[in-house]
């Protein structure tokens, strides 16, 4: 049974740098094929894709937001990160982590997903 | 970047009826096209995957039809279960993905 949970801290203060962490249980980054990726939700608004990594390093960020996003893994933890520098009010969100395989279309499953807050 | 437009944003129905929900494409996406249900406070599920194909444990009342830039989840039958808000989610030649505005399925 795949299973993933994001965590890290509920609120950070505008400008400062985000760092979340995936942690899963069921597969191996260090097994070709598999990838995790980011996808975040404002309060009220819809899905939006940030990041992926996959077992071979490969890295995909959204175009709009990659200046901004770093995501590394460490495959002896089970770990995938997510940095997001220069928080800003409208980066309020839930962070979600989820399973992805190489050349596939579709998330699954999800963690739970973690609410960040950005204000002073 | 490809651009995914739903409608409608709300779809007012009753138990028992027929949901058809859409989802177009700003240009051709192959069939990489997922479909997801939300319900508030949860995470999203997969419904359907490469257009056409229900993840596991779906009901049969679930299906998704479509190729290229045009789509549609279609609910055969809508339980009590079933209102929520849906997602479709597509993958690019790129590897990038994006996801629509989503529709909300909601009790009429």
């Amino acid at each position: 049974q795949i299973t993933l949970k994001e965590s890290g801290p509920t609120l950070v203060k505008p400008t400062q740098t985000l760092t979340l962490t995936c942690t899963f249980s069921g597969f191996s980054l260090s097994t070709s094929g598999v990838g995790v990726g980011w996808i975040r939700q404002p309060p009220g608004k819809a899905l939006e894709w940030l990041a992926l990594i996959y077992w071979n390093d490969d890295k995909r960020y959204s175009p709009s937001l990659k200046s901004r996003l770093t995501i590394t893994k460490d495959t002896s933890k089970n770990q995938v990160v997510l940095t997001m520098t220069n928080m800003d009010p409208v980066d309020t969100a839930t962070y979600y982590c989820a399973h992805i395989y190489w050349g596939s279309d579709w998330f699954d499953p999800w963690g739970q997903g973690t609410l960040v807050t950005v204000s002073s | 970047e490809i651009v995914l437009t739903q409608s409608p944003a709300t779809l007012s129905l009753s138990p028992g009826e027929r949901a058809t929900l859409s989802c177009r494409a700003s240009q051709s996406v192959s069939s990489y096209l997922a479909w997801y249900q939300q319900k508030p406070g949860q995470a999203p599920r997969l419904l359907i995957y490469d257009a056409s194909n229900r993840a596991t444990g779906i009901p049969a009342r679930f299906s998704g039809s479509g190729s290229g830039t045009d789509f549609t989840l279609t609910i055969s039958s809508l339980e009590p279960e079933d209102f929520a808000v849906y997602y479709c989610q597509q993958r690019s030649n790129w590897g990038l993905f994006t996801f629509g505005p989503g529709t909300k399925v909601d009790i009429k």
